[in-house]
């Protein structure tokens, strides 16, 4: 079964720390990519998506992802990390030949100390 | 411009009891699409509807069910209650199903089954 795996669950950061999460995929064909963020008290939102073209694709923020197709992975990053930041990110897979289903991963808690 | 609503925002219900969520999709938006999420855990698929009819099922029972109305909006029905029911309900709305268009998420409904 096609799964998306998160392996920090918990990250601890001061601010200007540089960021990476990772985020790896199980299905071998053709895949969308997508980060979610959900602050404090709100609602999940998009962060970036991979469709096609250029793997290495920029979200709001200043946070970026790069696709390493061999590897199936999807790590978000960030050079310099802010106290707002602070969140939970989730990373998610859909096949693109799958029109709805969105599989998650279980998350990462990012937690900056200002 | 109104965003995805849901509600009640919780919800508590006795085992083998019904529930009925509801979700107001994002004005504009044609696709709703409902997802789980277990304490610690990333949301997970239910179903999507779009126009009135369901478009793609994750690994649920068929005691999960849904709605679709024509202005868009959406209820989510789970019967016979069982203790592991207990979660956030997400609802998600988009401008398309066939997942290019991010997803626009509610608060959630926290169902709590005892």
């Amino acid at each position: 079964a096609q799964s998306v795996s998160q392996h920090n669950h918990h990250v601890i950061l001061s601010e200007a720390a540089s960021l990476e999460l990772g985020c790896n995929y199980s299905y071998g064909g053709t895949v969308n990519l997508f980060w979610y963020v959900q602050y404090p008290g709100q609602h999940l939102q998009l962060l970036l998506k991979y469709f096609s073209g250029d793997p290495l694709v920029k979200g709001i923020k200043g946070f970026e992802a790069e696709f390493i197709k061999s590897k199936f992975s999807f790590n978000l990053r960030k050079p310099s990390v802010q106290w707002s930041d602070t969140a939970e990110y989730f990373c998610a897979v859909k096949r693109s030949s799958s029109a709805s289903k969105i599989i998650f991963g279980s998350g990462t808690r990012l937690s900056i100390r200002p | 411009e109104t965003g995805v609503t849901q509600s009640p925002t919780h919800l508590i219900k006795t085992r083998g009891q019904q529930v009925t969520l509801r979700c107001s999709s994002q004005s504009g938006h044609n696709t709703v699409s409902w997802y789980q999420q277990a304490l610690g855990q990333g949301p997970q698929f239910i179903f999507q509807y779009y126009r009135e009819e369901e478009n793609g099922r994750g690994n649920f029972p068929p005691r999960f069910s849904g709605l679709q109305f024509p202005n868009y909006s959406s209820e989510l029905n789970v019967n016979a209650l069982e203790l592991d029911d207990s979660a956030l309900y997400l609802c998600a709305s988009s401008l398309d199903n066939q997942g290019n268009s991010p997803l626009h998420f509610g608060n959630g409904t926290r169902l709590t089954v005892t």
